[in-house]
């Protein structure tokens, strides 16, 4: 079964980095993914795709300290130059059978 | 500029009915899939349902599958979601979101959502 495991919160100080992780279920190394954030009180958003070989495309908009890598099944989100309006959840989503999609359970970002 | 503006939610009965709507604008309605995602109050998201290009095709996530009905009107730059036999685990904010292919299915743009109350 395609499960997406998300550690629930993840925190970093104003102007440091933070990396949150994305793990595929056993099988399933090899998919893509997506990032999605959620400010507070928001619609979701969409970041970025990232493939298995850590190639990554953001969405219209994104600011360059956003950026995406992969090892094994693991996808990462690693937003640099951390600023106040990035603390919001982050989701990574990817697609199953019949274009059924699947989300994990999210990490939300805290701002020190 | 993208746009999709959801309509139609409200509170209803157990047991009750609603139409969802999402207006598009700003790209092409009628070449992309949609899709309709739910978040349960302080909860994660949950796919609900997906319909391609010219409603051909349709998926269900399993909880709604024979209650919930996807369409579009590609006329109208519309797409619903009909809702039946509405249950108390129903109750969410509802999002509409266009749907791409590349490397897997994934979505690009968002809307607001509409809130869906259900309760006695």
């Amino acid at each position: 079964q395609l499960v997406l495991t998300q550690s629930p919160s993840a925190s970093a100080s104003l102007g440091a980095s933070v990396k949150l992780t994305c793990t595929l279920s056993s099988g399933h190394s090899n998919y893509a993914i997506a990032w999605h954030q959620q400010q507070p009180e928001k619609g979701p958003r969409y970041l970025m795709k990232v493939n298995s070989d850590g190639s990554h495309s953001k969405g219209d908009g994104i600011p360059d300290r956003f950026s995406g890598s992969s090892s094994g099944a693991e996808r990462y989100l690693t937003i640099s130059s951390l600023q106040s309006e990035d603390e919001a959840d982050y989701y990574c989503q990817t697609w199953g059978t019949g274009i059924r999609s699947v989300f994990g359970t999210g990490t939300k970002v805290t701002v020190l | 500029e993208v746009q999709l503006v959801e309509s139609g939610g409200g509170l209803v009965q157990p047991g009750g009915s609603l139409r969802l709507s999402c207006a598009a604008s700003g790209f092409t309605f009628s070449i992309y899939w949609m899709t309709w995602v739910r978040q349960a109050p302080g909860k994660g998201l949950e796919w609900v349902a997906n319909i391609n290009e010219d409603g051909g095709e349709k998926y269900y996530v399993d909880s709604v599958r024979g209650r919930f009905t996807i369409s579009r009107d590609s006329a109208r730059n519309s797409l619903y979601l009909e809702m039946n036999s509405l249950r108390a685990e129903d109750t969410a904010m509802y999002y509409c979101a266009r749907g791409r292919f590349g490397g897997l299915f994934y979505f690009d743009s968002w809307g607001q959502g509409t809130l869906v109350t259900v309760s006695s």
